[in-house]
C-alpha cells in the first residue's frame, strides 16, 4: 500500500542552526500539508501546499519556515534558524485529488539545542 | 476561535470492555476526522464522517451535526487498542487543514 515517508526520522541540532525536513508524498496526491506536535500538545497545523504553491498557513509558519517541492516527488520543509521551541515531531501529510483523508507520514523528530 | 474538544483525557479500561470518546466542536464543519496516534508518534486516519455513523471492525464513529458532537466507540476493547486518539476537523473544505483535538489517551489492561 502507498505510503508517506519522511526523512530523517530524528534530528537534532544546535540553536540557529537551518534544517531540512523532507517528505515524499503519495505520488499521486496533489494536496500537502505540514503539521507539528510539541511533546505532551496537540497536533497544530502549519502550512498547506498546492499546485505549486502556499495554499493556507498559520500564524506559527512564520518567515522562518520555508517550504518547497524541488521536483516531481519530495515536499520539503525549512526552518532557516531553529530556536528551542522548534523542538517537535514534524507530520507531512498528503491528499489526493477529490479525496477526503489525509495520508500521515511517520514524523521526524527534531530536537533544537 | 476554532476549537476542538475532546473528552476524557486520559481513559483506562479493562479488556472487553465497551469505550466511548467524545469529540465537540465550536462551528460548522465541513469533516470530523478521528485518528489514532500509536506511542511511537506515528498517525493513522480511522473514520472521515460528515453525517451519520461509520463502523469498521470494533470501531464505531457518530457524528451530530446540530449538537456539533462526534462519538468513538470500541466494542470489546483489547491491550492492542492503546493509543491515543484524536479528533480534527476539517472547517474550509476536504482540502483545508485540520484543526486537532489534544487527544484521549486510552490504556486498555488485560
Amino acid at each position: 500500500e502507498p505510503e508517506v515517508t519522511q526523512t530523517p526520522s530524528h534530528q537534532v541540532t544546535q540553536m540557529g542552526q537551518e534544517v531540512i525536513l523532507r517528505c515524499v508524498p503519495i505520488s499521486n496526491h496533489l494536496y500537502f500539508y505540514w503539521y507539528r506536535q510539541i511533546l505532551g500538545q496537540k497536533v497544530e497545523f502549519l502550512v498547506s501546499f498546492y499546485n505549486n504553491e502556499i495554499s493556507e498557513k498559520s500564524e506559527i509558519f512564520d518567515d522562518q519556515f520555508s517550504v518547497e517541492r524541488p521536483d516531481g516527488s519530495n515536499f520539503t520543509l525549512k526552518i532557516r534558524s531553529t530556536k528551542l521551541e522548534d523542538s517537535a515531531m514534524y507530520f507531512c501529510a498528503s491528499l489526493e485529488a477529490g479525496g477526503l483523508t489525509q495520508y500521515f507520514g511517520p514524523g521526524t523528530r527534531l530536537l533544537v539545542l | 476561535k476554532n476549537e476542538v474538544e475532546q473528552s476524557p483525557q486520559n481513559l483506562t479500561a479493562q479488556e472487553g470492555e465497551f469505550i466511548t470518546i467524545n469529540c465537540s466542536y465550536s462551528v460548522g464543519i465541513s469533516a470530523l476526522h478521528w485518528l489514532q496516534q500509536h506511542p511511537g508518534g506515528g498517525i493513522v486516519s480511522l473514520f472521515m464522517l460528515s453525517s451519520g455513523k461509520k463502523k469498521h471492525g470494533r470501531l464505531i464513529a457518530t457524528i451530530n451535526i446540530q449538537e456539533k458532537h462526534s462519538s468513538l466507540h470500541i466494542t470489546a476493547s483489547h491491550p492492542r487498542d492503546s493509543a491515543v486518539y484524536i479528533c480534527a476537523v476539517n472547517y474550509g473544505g476536504s482540502q483545508g487543514n485540520l484543526i486537532f483535538g489534544k487527544g484521549t489517551k486510552l490504556s486498555v489492561k488485560p
